[in-house]
């Protein structure tokens, strides 16, 4: 596609469960990155890939949070045993290469843990 | 850890006048980029200006315009003639150019704008 794809838009789970959020890239681009932003915060880094590696995955909050990207493209985020506090929008965003500094945002996918 | 503020968690402005927003960072580096992006309530972050902090010239993007002072470590950003598709969120970003830095963003917690028609 055009743009970068996340899915779901939007994501309602009960506390305990495990939920699994998807990022599809702008083709071509190398570095994908996951933000996560509460109600009224900013930007939260979570973590960094570089093809299929993640050098920094220093934001990820607790071991609840996972995430993997296969084939140098799409990328999964799991939360399992979702909490109250995870509630929050998550944002996937790439970037063409290294050192150019600008990402590309997908519209973010909203999970509400009950 | 560099750390970015911005000070200002509301603005308005009115229509067709000019509105500047605030943000202040901290680092111990000399190279790394400074963004303005601005977040409509679509949710999608799109870039709005970009600045390298090598280059002493401030950035300038057809409306929008940085205040660029690096001793300082200010990076304003002045939207002129605001439009009613301005209003949105305003997040300043710091990313660090040095050799084995973080390639991650650091985002402030921004600043809503409201344009008044």
């Amino acid at each position: 596609g055009a743009g970068v794809s996340q899915s779901p838009s939007n994501k309602v789970t009960e506390k305990g469960k495990d939920v699994e959020l998807r990022c599809d890239p702008i083709s071509g681009h190398t570095a994908l990155y996951w933000y996560r932003q509460s109600l009224g915060q900013g930007l939260e880094f979570l973590i960094y890939f570089q093809g299929n590696s993640a050098p920094d995955k220093s934001g990820l909050p607790s071991d609840r949070f996972s995430a993997e990207r296969t084939g140098g493209s799409v990328s999964t985020l799991t939360i399992q045993r979702t909490q109250q506090e995870d509630s929050a929008v998550y944002l996937c965003a790439s970037s063409p290469r290294r050192n150019t500094g600008e990402l590309f945002f997908g519209e973010g996918s909203r999970l509400t843990v009950l | 850890a560099q750390t970015v503020t911005q000070s200002q968690p509301e603005m308005s402005v009115q229509e067709a006048e000019t509105v500047t927003l605030s943000c202040t960072y901290d680092t111990s580096e000399s190279d790394y980029y400074l963004f303005w992006y601005k977040q409509p309530p679509s949710r999608q972050m799109i870039l709005v200006i970009r600045q390298e902090a090598y280059k002493q010239q401030n950035a300038t993007e057809n409306r929008f315009s940085v205040n660029f002072q690096k001793a300082a470590k200010s990076f304003s950003l002045k939207i002129s003639d605001s439009q009613l598709g301005d209003a949105a969120m305003y997040f300043c970003a710091y990313r660090s150019l040095t050799q084995g830095g973080s390639e991650k963003l650091v985002f402030g917690k921004g600043t809503k704008l409201t344009v008044n028609p």
